[in-house]
């Protein structure tokens, strides 16, 4: 079945350091991959996007890239602000099932100190 | 839209007790799901409907578990009798069909049950 993986945390910076939050799936169709943002006492909400390969989402200073080849979507952002800290869900949704349901990661707890 | 609406925000009940968690899916939204999230367990996908039909209960944990979406505007999820383990945020989620588009969450229901 379809999954996804990504780097345990929390991960801890100090503000303005470079971010990277390592996403890997498995998937038996051609699947969306989404990164999700939580924020303390809130529900998810999307961050990015991409649809096919090669394709970059973007948004909020954070990028990840769809990379067929290594079935990876790496989270980014060149630097981390105290508002961004919050966690971070890896996700995808396969369009060969049919069904459209998505499926995440466990989440990665991100922490920027001033 | 206003969004994914849940009630209530928070909910404590005692051991033994039915607990009644209710969702507004945003208007238009053919999927609706719910959630569970726990520190242990991460965010685990309990039971989804499409067009008020439910469609994969394999995630409910057990029988005191139920789901019921009676119309497109209308779930609720239901635990009784409710135990301490059950304590968790609870997320409902809609979405439109379509792998490209993401899922929207609700600001999620706190169940305590001591």
């Amino acid at each position: 079945g379809d999954s996804v993986t990504q780097m345990e945390g929390p991960v801890t910076l100090s503000e303005e350091a470079f971010l990277t939050i390592n996403c890997t799936y498995t998937a038996t169709g051609y699947p969306s991959l989404f990164w999700y943002v939580q924020y303390p006492g809130e529900g998810l909400q999307l961050l990015l996007k991409a649809t096919k390969a090669d394709d970059k989402g973007s948004n909020k200073g954070f990028e990840a890239t769809y990379r067929k080849e290594t079935t990876s979507f790496h989270l980014e952002k060149g630097s981390v602000q105290v508002s961004d800290s919050a966690v971070y869900f890896c996700a995808l949704s396969d369009r060969g099932g049919g069904s459209y349901i998505p499926t995440f990661g466990r989440g990665t707890s991100l922490i920027v100190h001033p | 839209d206003a969004g994914v609406i849940q009630s209530p925000r928070h909910e404590v009940t005692e051991m033994g007790q039915e607990v009644t968690l209710r969702c507004k899916p945003i208007s238009g939204h053919d999927y609706l799901f719910w959630y569970r999230q726990t520190m242990m367990r991460g965010l685990e996908l309990l039971i989804y409907f499409n067009n008020n039909v439910p469609i994969d209960d394999s995630g409910m944990p057990e029988d005191r578990f139920s789901a019921k979406m009676p119309n497109a505007s209308f779930s609720t999820l239901k635990i009784q009798p409710s135990e301490p383990r059950d304590s968790a945020v609870y997320f409902c989620a809609s979405s439109l069909s379509g792998a490209d588009t993401e899922a929207f969450f609700g600001q999620g229901t706190r169940l305590t049950v001591v």
